[in-house]
């Protein structure tokens, strides 16, 4: 089955500065990759997602970078605010053009404090 | 719609006993998912519904586990004889189901916490 290595399993930045979480998976059928994020006591919420088919996607302070040789995706948060603070899971899965779709298999997450 | 929910939020129970949770999924969405998170880590995939059913279930349902969705609706998670390495929140997940309106995001509800003594 399918296996997500994610890290770092905490990262501290400084308010303002960017942020890059790292994660790879292992089966080279999975083509879908979102990311979520978690605040404590809260429901994991999605904030972006790829699929196999671009290398990258930005929505404002977000992005996400794909490389599909490697089997590796990227998060990457710039201007880093205090509400940015929180855990943030990466996960995959393969999904069937018919609209089917395996479970996701999620990475075990990424602490990320903004120091003020 | 006020999204996904959960029931109970919290269940504290002694070895050995049966649990039962339910979730309720966002109207109209047709598949229905059951993952576990234990403190520290990511949610572990559990098993998934088509409408009423039962598609796929990971290696960690073991034989303590049952889960339904009789009518394509709501679902119930049941934990047979818990163990004290039961003990974790018990997510719900719901997504859309059908390819056009199926963007691949899951909506997740507030979880069941299940804790075993």
């Amino acid at each position: 089955g399918e296996n997500v290595e994610q890290h770092p399993s905490t990262l501290s930045v400084q308010e303002g500065d960017s942020a890059v979480i790292k994660c790879t998976y292992s089966d080279s059928a999975s083509n879908y990759f979102p990311w979520y994020k978690q605040e404590l006591g809260k429901r994991p919420q999605l904030i972006i997602d790829i699929r196999s088919n671009v290398g990258e996607k930005k929505d404002q302070r977000i992005a996400v970078t794909l490389n599909k040789t490697a089997k590796h995706f990227s998060l990457h948060i710039t201007e880093t605010q205090p509400e940015d603070s929180a855990v943030y899971f990466c996960a995959a899965s393969k999904r069937y053009p018919g609209g089917g779709a395996d479970g996701l298999t999620f990475g075990k997450g990424t602490h990320l404090i903004i120091q003020p | 719609d006020t999204g996904v929910s959960q029931d109970p939020r919290h269940k504290i129970t002694k070895r050995g006993q049966n649990v039962t949770f339910r979730c309720d999924p966002i109207s109209e969405h047709n598949r229905l998912y059951w993952y576990r998170q234990t403190l520290g880590q990511g949610p572990e995939f559990l098993t998934y519904f088509q409408n009423e059913a039962q598609l796929e279930k990971s290696r960690l349902l073991s034989d303590r586990f049952s889960a339904e969705r009789p009518k394509g609706s709501f679902s119930t998670l049941e934990i047979q004889r818990t163990e004290q390495g039961d003990s974790a929140m018990y997510l719900c997940a719901s997504s859309p189901g059908l390819a056009g309106d199926d963007t691949g995001e899951l909506f997740f509800g507030e979880g069941s916490r299940l804790t075993v003594l």
